[in-house]
Order: C-alpha cells, then structure tokens, then sequence
C-alpha cells in the first residue's frame, strides 16, 4: 500500500520570505500523480500544484514550485515570496495512475504560519 | 468550471438521529464520487468509493450500514449517517471527478456534530 508523509507538523515563515515544506512517500508504482492542497480555516480543500511522475521537470504555479525526486520518492513544496494569505494547512497527497479506483492519499499535514 | 456542492455546511443534531449529505457536481458528469472524513487537527481519510449505477466500495474500517451512499445519477451521491452518535462527529467531504483517474474537485465540506 501507498504511503505519504509530512514530516513538519507546523512550520513558520516570515512574510516576503521562502518556505520549502517537505513530504515523502512510499509506493512501488512507477506511474503515479502527487499534488499539494492547501486547506485553510475554511476547510475547502484548494489544489495547490501536482505533479506527473514521468514528467522529469518541476511543476511550477506562480509563487508556487515543487523539487520532485522521483528515486528518492520525495516531493517538497516550496513558497516564494510567502503572504499572508499563504497560512493554512498544506497536505501533500498521492494518486495511482493506474487500478479502478483513484482516489487521493493524504499525508497528516503540515500547518503554514507567516509571520508580519 | 467543474464545481462541485456539497450540502449541507453544517449539522447540529441529537444522537440517533440520521443525517444525509449531498454531494452534486454542476457543471459536469462525474461518473466516481469520494466520500473523505476529516477529524480535528488530522488528514482526509477515505471513506469510501461511489461509482454511478452501482455500490459503492468501503474502505477497511468503515461500516458499509452506518454510513449508506447512493450515487443514483451522473451529477449526485448522497451519504447518509444512520443513527448517528457522538463519535459521528466530524467534517466530511466529497469530491468528484469526469472518471477515476481524471482531476479531483472537492466540495466545501459538512461539519457535522452530534450532541
């Protein structure tokens, strides 16, 4: 079975500033989708980037880029020019490509504060 | 485009009582529907799979009785909590998409608590 992990429960960064956050996971698949959502206090869940794992390159959305490393099965997020708006849970999820099913694997999160 | 509503938003009500969520996507088909569970300061965990037309699939843990879902339509499933208690109490979402394997779409959630 497929695994996703966070490893930071919570995480700070000063507005203006950087934050990379960090998630692993586990899978024996080679065709694959990973994604990252951003929930904040509203709960709705607000797809952030994904990624292809046969695409080589790193997606990038805007402030938004990952660092995928398919060998070493990690997929970190990273938030450039961080705002305000910015804070909220981050949860980092994963899709099969292939099976009947597709639904997302969730790692536990990790809560974004920025900081004024 | 592809938005999905999710109804209620909120569910105040005693225990035993049972309790339906609607889940409708509005401006497209979707063929397979997600029902996640969210509890305070934790992950989405799947609940179960519904596919149009037919049952819905459980995942390990889940009463399949207690939590009942119907996807009768290409545009509607519905999750309703039987006899719901106190442990009920969670925010559930749902999600859909055109087929399995295509981009999810969520809906803004049900908190749903049990007194």
């Amino acid at each position: 079975a497929q695994t996703v992990t966070q490893s930071q429960p919570e995480m700070s960064v000063q507005e203006a500033e950087t934050v990379t956050l960090s998630c692993t996971y586990d899978t024996s698949e080679s065709d694959y989708y990973l994604f990252w959502y951003k929930q904040p206090p509203s709960r709705q869940m607000i797809l952030v980037i994904r990624q292809e794992a046969y695409k080589q390159q790193n997606a990038t959305e805007n402030r938004f880029s990952v660092n995928f490393q398919k060998a070493a099965k990690s997929f970190s997020l990273k938030i450039s020019d961080s705002q305000l708006g910015d804070a909220a849970m981050y949860f980092c999820a994963y899709r099969s490509e292939g099976g009947s099913q597709g639904n997302l694997i969730f790692g536990k999160g990790t809560k974004l504060s920025v900081k004024p | 485009g592809a938005v999905v509503s999710q109804h209620p938003s909120r569910v105040i009500c005693k225990s035993g009582t049972s309790v339906k969520i609607e889940c409708r996507s509005l401006d497209f088909q979707a063929t397979t529907m997600f029902w996640y569970r969210q509890f305070p300061k934790q992950s989405l965990m799947l609940m179960a799979t519904s596919n149009e037309g037919s049952k819905a699939t459980y995942e390990q843990g889940v009463e399949k009785d207690k939590f009942l879902i119907n996807h009768a339509s290409l545009t509607l499933s519905t999750l309703t909590v039987t006899s719901a208690h106190p442990e009920d109490s969670s925010f559930y979402i749902c999600s859909a998409t055109r087929q399995a394997h295509q981009p999810q779409h969520f809906g803004d959630g049900t908190r749903l608590s049990i007194l």
